[in-house]
């Protein structure tokens, strides 16, 4: 069974770092690219980029590019998204997705990671 | 890249059809075949309903069913039932070898 399990909620203050965490589980992880995600509170899906854990290649949405680090550790199977000054902005529900290449669609998702930043 | 541009709202009665719009460019839903639809239930992660324009996944209704005409493509729920209740997103692959997400439908069954 393929499942992608994402770390646990997170609380932060304005301009502090956060990395959240991403493992799937159920198939070769280097076959897949890992792609995340944004959903702010009542609002749409938002791409943040996309990542291939064979090479690292990654591919940011323009809104994203340099606002956030995608990467991935193969030696433990984790695909990670970082922030090194967060801004209240930034609270929102984070998806990590695995994409099917060969279909060009989202097959499965993670659980999400709701990320609160507050002062 | 600007999000597709879906209807906010759309619905209908059990047992009706509804049908969603996703309006994009050249460089994402008109020049591919690989459009897909999410569905996402409030406070649920989304769900794939359909990939590459028409394909169902296993598991999924035939009551839902996707087509496109030039940048626009279509998600059609037949046969409405209680449980579509939810929202809708479209996806497209893009020319700059990314993707990107409509702006989301709200599917209520009156």
């Amino acid at each position: 069974e393929v499942r992608l399990v994402q770390s646990g909620a997170e609380v932060r203050k304005p301009g502090e770092s956060l990395k959240i965490s991403c493992k799937p589980s159920g198939y070769s992880f280097t076959s897949y690219w890992i792609g995340w995600v944004r959903q702010m509170p009542g609002k749409g899906l938002e791409w943040m980029g996309i990542i291939s854990p064979s090479d690292s290649d990654t591919r940011y949405s323009p809104s994203f590019q340099g606002q956030v680090t995608i990467s991935v550790d193969k030696s433990i199977r984790t695909a990670f998204l970082q922030w090194s000054s967060l801004k209240a902005s930034d609270t929102a529900i984070y998806y990590c997705a695995r994409v099917d290449h060969w279909n060009y669609c989202v097959d499965h998702w993670g659980q999400g990671t709701l990320v609160t930043v507050s002062s | 890249q600007s999000a597709l541009t879906q209807p906010p709202s759309v619905s209908g009665s059990p047992g009706q059809s509804v049908t969603i719009s996703c309006t994009g460019t050249s460089s994402d839903v008109g020049g591919y075949n690989r459009v897909s639809w999410y569905q996402q239930p409030p406070g649920t992660a989304p769900k794939l309903m359909i990939y590459e324009v028409s394909n169902r996944p296993s598991g999924v209704p035939d009551r839902f069913s996707g087509s496109k005409s030039g940048n626009t493509a279509s998600l059609t729920i037949s046969g409405l039932q209680a449980e579509d209740e939810a929202d809708y997103y479209c996806n497209s692959y893009t020319s700059s070898s990314t993707y990107v997400f409509g702006t989301g439908t709200k599917v209520t069954v009156l």
